[in-house]
């Protein structure tokens, strides 16, 4: 079956700009969670959607949104980027009826904020 | 707040040896997972430990957890150059209505030469 599936894969954005990021699940998967990934900080968790609610969300400033769709697919947006925003954006999703919490990752959408 | 720790952060193996990457956690959690990811690549699932002794294997990696130490070992046995990549372990911190939050260490970046 399909795996997860973000886009843009890659996008270059200045300071100030906003950008929204799409992450379409594996098919019947609707949990969808968001890490940010550096060099310096690693993998960090952002925030998890289950049937369209938020139900936990890491230590970001307001300025990191999402949201779920009823069909699942979910987006994330950054509002003024600045350059330390600029990272790899992992989504990942589960799917409830396994109950073992594994996540499957999609490729990610790579930031780069000039 | 949990806190995952990996060490060595840096492995460098030759082809054929054994070596043992760790994982320690510093809060109480019974469900542990180990991911590969190769350059420029997204993260794949290789071990998801739900339990206290849990053991499983693939290949020549081995994976084990630890819950009354808070600690998870992936073992590698007679390695070859295509396991050079990066291995997270990742530890559940919610239980909540089955909220999925991983808290993810630093990675082991494991290059196996010739």
């Amino acid at each position: 079956k399909a795996g997860v599936t973000q886009t843009p894969r890659y996008l270059i954005k200045t300071r100030g700009q906003q950008v929204t990021l799409s992450c379409s699940p594996i098919s019947g998967h609707r949990s969808v969670s968001w890490y940010q990934q550096t060099p310096g900080q690693g993998l960090q968790f952002l925030f998890e959607y289950f049937s369209e609610t938020q139900r936990n969300k890491g230590n970001f400033p307001g300025r990191f949104s999402g949201r779920q769709f009823s069909n699942s697919r979910s987006e994330m947006n950054v509002s003024t980027l600045e350059l330390g925003d600029s990272a790899l954006y992992l989504c990942a999703s589960s799917g409830r009826g396994q109950n073992t919490g594994e996540l499957f990752f999609g490729e990610g959408s790579r930031l780069t904020v000039l | 707040e949990l806190k995952v720790e990996q060490n060595p952060l840096f492995l460098s193996m030759q082809e054929g040896k054994n070596y043992t990457i760790y994982c320690n956690y510093s809060t109480t959690s019974d469900r542990l997972y180990w991911y590969r990811q190769d350059p420029g690549k997204s993260l794949e699932s290789l071990f998801v430990l739900l339990s206290n002794g849990a053991v499983k294997q693939e290949g020549r990696l081995m994976a084990s957890l630890d819950t009354k130490a808070r600690l998870s070992t992936l073992h590698i046995t007679a390695a070859v150059h295509d396991l050079s990549a990066t291995y997270f372990c990742a530890v559940d911190s919610t239980r909540q209505g089955g909220s999925e939050k991983l808290v993810f260490g630093k990675g082991t970046k494991l290059t196996v030469n010739p």
